[in-house]
């Protein structure tokens, strides 16, 4: 059952752009949600995180807004450099259970300088 | 470099055969995750061991097992294999049962022929 549907599939940006990616979840008991980035040839990396008691959370060009009632959460980044071109996953887990975490299917980010 | 080290990186084998792939956790994580990685299903968890204990399970085939030894490391063995089963295997690590971060290793891609 896939519990966390990630759009779009593939997204291009010009140098200096805002990327946007998106993700929904159906699970009201997750309390984590994560992104993570991930390099070709290389494991996924914890890229920023939120918790559902606050609505948007930002870690220099990287921002993560919430929407709690909408059970949706998207990432923004602002500035897109071509060292941002990457894979993108969404995550949500409820941490209690032990961090099982469910991705969404990726985002294939790839900016053009 | 995260820390999580696996082995093999690339393994090709023939259907019917077993494999096992290796994986050393972070220092001083009990946490360890296996997820596999394949282009249309992308990231699904399939166990957890804590301790040396199993502490969740995902979308485990049967054919498959794990394990986690006194020293932290684990294995998980795949066997009669498919071609289906070719895919990218990540393990990950943390520090404890209820985290939300996990940090992931460079991956074991495996090619069923």
């Amino acid at each position: 059952q896939q519990q966390v549907k990630q759009s779009p599939q593939s997204l291009i940006v010009q140098k200096g752009g805002i990327s946007i990616i998106n993700c929904a979840y159906e699970n009201t008991a997750f309390d984590y949600f994560p992104w993570y980035q991930q390099f070709p040839g290389k494991g996924p990396a914890l890229l920023i995180a939120i918790r559902p008691d606050v609505s948007e959370k930002k870690e220099g060009r990287f921002t993560i807004s919430f929407n709690k009632s909408a059970k949706q959460f998207s990432l923004h980044i602002m500035d897109s450099q071509p060292g941002d071109s990457a894979t993108y996953f969404c995550a949500a887990s409820k941490v209690i259970s032990g961090s099982r975490l469910t991705f969404g299917e990726g985002t294939q980010l790839t900016v053009n300088p | 470099d995260s820390g999580v080290t696996q082995t093999p990186k690339h393994l090709i084998t023939a259907t019917g055969q077993r494999v096992t792939l290796r994986c050393s956790p972070r220092s001083g994580d009990l946490s360890v995750y296996w997820y596999q990685q394949s282009l249309d299903q992308g990231l699904q968890f399939l166990i957890q061991y804590y301790n040396g204990e199993e502490r969740a399970k995902g979308n485990i085939l049967e054919r498959f097992s794990a394990q986690q030894f006194p020293d932290l490391h684990s294995e998980l063995n795949l066997s009669s294999l498919e071609l289906g089963d070719s895919a990218l295997y990540f393990c990950a690590s943390s520090p404890r049962a209820s985290t939300g971060e996990l940090f992931f290793g460079e991956g074991s891609r495996l090619t069923v022929l």
